[in-house]
């Protein structure tokens, strides 16, 4: 079965710099996705990068980047230039048919 | 972007009743719906699969008879959490995929917070 896993239950970093979340998962699968979810206090799931499997390039999105680690089954998130806003719930999650999270990462920004 | 919506956004009920939770694809035509619960400060669980006409998988340890799904047309799907107790008390998200070109985009909806008392 697919497993992710996540880490740092809590993380906290200065507003402006940059902090490095980490996920690792488990799978036989050679054909699937990886994607890194926020969740802020309304709870709505917002995504915020995906990374395709058979892709060598790491994903990026603005400030946020991927280190997508194939062979270790490692796929951690990079967010540059920290802001207030990013405060929240990550989540790392997998999909080959079905999406499925990591425990999550609670992000905090301090100013 | 697509949006999925549910309906309701929170729901109060007493223990021994039924409630029902609805999940619409807005704007796409969703084959594959999926439902997730979320505890407090806890990651979000698959639930089940909903396929539309036909009976939804469920995922291991899921009871289909507590948790019934129905996946009636292209863009609605119901979660009916029956005879409730105060332990199905929790937050509830429906996904709904979309197939996009060569690949399937799942999104979220907002979620619906169910209070058993």
């Amino acid at each position: 079965a697919q497993t992710v896993t996540q880490s740092q239950p809590e993380m906290s970093v200065q507003e402006a710099e940059t902090v490095t979340l980490s996920c690792t998962y488990d799978t036989s699968e050679s054909d699937y996705y990886l994607f890194w979810y926020k969740q802020p206090p309304s709870r709505q799931m917002i995504l915020v990068i995906r990374q395709e499997a058979y892709k060598q390039q790491n994903a990026t999105e603005n400030r946020f980047s991927v280190n997508f680690q194939k062979a270790a089954k490692s796929f951690s998130l990079k967010i540059s230039d920290s802001q207030l806003g990013d405060a929240a719930m990550y989540f790392c999650a997998y999909k080959a048919d079905k999406i499925i999270f990591g425990k999550g990462t609670r992000l905090h920004i301090l100013p | 972007g697509a949006v999925v919506s549910q309906h309701p956004s929170w729901v109060i009920c007493k223990s021994g009743t039924s409630v029902k939770i609805e999940c619409r694809s807005l704007d796409f035509q969703a084959t594959t719906m999926f439902w997730y619960r979320q505890f407090p400060k806890q990651s979000l669980m698959l639930m089940a699969t909903s396929n539309e006409g036909s009976k939804a998988t469920y995922e291991q340890g899921v009871e289909k008879d507590k948790f019934l799904i129905n996946h009636a047309s292209l863009t609605l799907s119901t979660l009916t959490v029956t005879s409730a107790h105060p332990e199905d008390s929790s937050f509830y998200i429906c996904s709904a995929r979309d197939y996009k070109g060569s690949a399937y985009e799942q999104y979220f909806g907002p979620g619906t917070r169910l209070t058993v008392t």
